[in-house]
């Protein structure tokens, strides 16, 4: 979905490095949210955001940590990443005034931790 | 946890055959939700069911929900190549914790 964009889209970094994943979005959404994918599993919340001034920690956000900077921009980052982090990442958005909480993803971060 | 379990885990298909999918949960919903991931992509809605409903369509898809066995299903007839992806149900438990919470999928392979 063009309105909700992730950059970079393909990240090959190494042991002990700090990486950013950043989410842009246009829909005007005020909720958006950051999952992991890892291969045959299905997507784990690591953080999500209601609006700025909102961070909240999902399932899995040991070695993690995000900047809502405003209500279209929400970033990931890794500290210090190690290997077991090499999974597909996705930014998603919904709209509280939709009750049903559809949510819309990005294309993903492909990221590798060499 | 992941408390939406699709079953199968993966099913084959001919083009032209309906392909049945199955979601399992645990807890209350106020919602239940169904997405499309093509391969490494993210993922796409199809199609949500509230918990007062039992049955829904859209196009080729039908969804059905019974809440007394905690079960969705999420039925694609006459299936095309296209269709080929995964397909996750997400929970959505409403209240205060507006947040989905995704199953494992089921790969579905069409073939031509």
């Amino acid at each position: 979905d063009a309105d909700v964009t992730q950059t970079p889209r393909n990240r090959i970094t190494k042991t002990g490095k700090r990486i950013m994943l950043e989410c842009s979005q246009t829909k005007g959404h005020d909720r958006m949210y950051w999952y992991r994918q890892d291969p045959g599993l299905g997507l784990q919340l690591i953080y999500y955001s209601f609006d700025v001034k909102d961070i909240n920690k999902g399932e899995i956000s040991d070695g993690y940590s995000v900047s809502r900077q405003a209500q279209a921009k929400f970033s990931l980052s890794l500290e210090s990443a190690i290997p077991n982090q090499t999974a597909l990442y996705f930014c998603a958005t919904s709209d509280s005034r939709d009750s049903g909480e559809t949510q819309y993803f990005g294309p993903g971060t492909r990221l590798l931790v060499l | 946890s992941q408390q939406g379990e699709e079953d199968p885990q993966a099913l084959s298909i001919q083009e032209g055959e309906n392909a049945t999918m199955n979601c399992s949960y645990k807890t209350s919903i106020n919602n239940l939700q169904w997405y499309r991931q093509n391969s490494g992509r993210g993922l796409v809605h199809l199609i949500l069911i509230r918990s007062n409903e039992r049955e829904k369509h859209s196009g080729r898809l039908r969804v059905t929900l019974d809440t007394s066995k905690k079960s969705s299903s999420l039925l694609i007839t006459a299936s095309r190549a296209a269709d080929t992806a995964s397909y996750f149900c997400a929970r959505h438990s409403g209240g205060s914790n507006y947040k989905l919470t995704f199953g494992k999928g089921t790969l579905l392979t069409v073939n031509p």
